[in-house]
């Protein structure tokens, strides 16, 4: 079945660590995102990537990092300096750079800090 | 101004009710509207997509788009409990490109 596969679940991160959630997509889409969701607060975009080895900074992309090395991959590092690193994180794809019309979503990551 | 508001509730209903979700939005050349369900600790499911406006049905669920008001609802015929989620609207276009813009989503809960 096509979709799109994040890993792991559930993460702990501690002081100064860095930790990477994993997402995969086998949908052949080229636009793949980061989002951060946040308790009564909606979508926030972190990253996006339209094409390989190109990727933007969203609207709240400090402390964040990511690389798009294959079409399929695109993971998120949170870094030691995302001071509030506790939320839901959502990995997207959509079809093409031209239309970007349908986004399709995995099944998230929760991020706590220890 | 947001470019995308959704009143959040919580909305409450009971077992085969109408239930009718809206959101409103600022910028007249978005083009693409979407509703996503999500349920608890999940990732949102794309439920109805519409590209301007009319209405689209699909089983017990009609999506509206008035742009001549920046208007978009979800209507949810005979509610059951497994619609209780969080439901999210968001809009996108040609104009915007890769940037998708939601709503804070609204909480229903449809008691048995």
């Amino acid at each position: 079945d096509g979709g799109i596969t994040q890993s792991p679940k559930y993460l702990f991160r501690k002081e100064g660590q860095n930790v990477t959630l994993s997402c995969e997509q086998n949908l052949n889409h080229d636009a793949m995102y980061w989002y951060r969701q946040d308790p009564g607060q909606g979508l926030r975009l972190i990253y996006y990537s339209q094409i390989v080895n190109d990727f933007q900074k969203g609207d709240i992309a400090e402390g964040y990092s990511v690389s798009r090395e294959k079409k399929e991959s695109f993971p998120l590092t949170v870094t030691s300096a995302q001071k509030n690193p506790t939320a839901f994180y959502l990995c997207a794809s959509s079809r093409d750079r031209a239309t970007n019309e349908k986004l399709f979503f995995g099944s998230g990551t929760q991020l706590s800090v220890l | 101004q947001k470019e995308v508001e959704q009143d959040p509730g919580p909305l409450s209903v009971p077992e085969g009710a109408i239930v009718s979700l809206n959101c409103t939005y600022s910028n007249s050349a978005f083009q693409y509207f979407m509703w996503y369900r999500q349920y608890s600790r999940k990732g949102p499911e794309l439920l109805m997509y519409t590209y301007s406006s009319g209405n689209k049905e699909d089983g017990r669920f009609t999506a509206q788009v008035d742009k001549s008001s920046k208007y978009i609802s979800l209507f949810i015929r005979d509610s059951q409990p497994s619609d209780s989620a969080t439901y999210l609207c968001a809009t996108n276009s040609m104009n915007t490109g890769n940037q998708f813009y939601f709503g804070t989503g609204t909480s229903l809960t449809v008691i048995p």
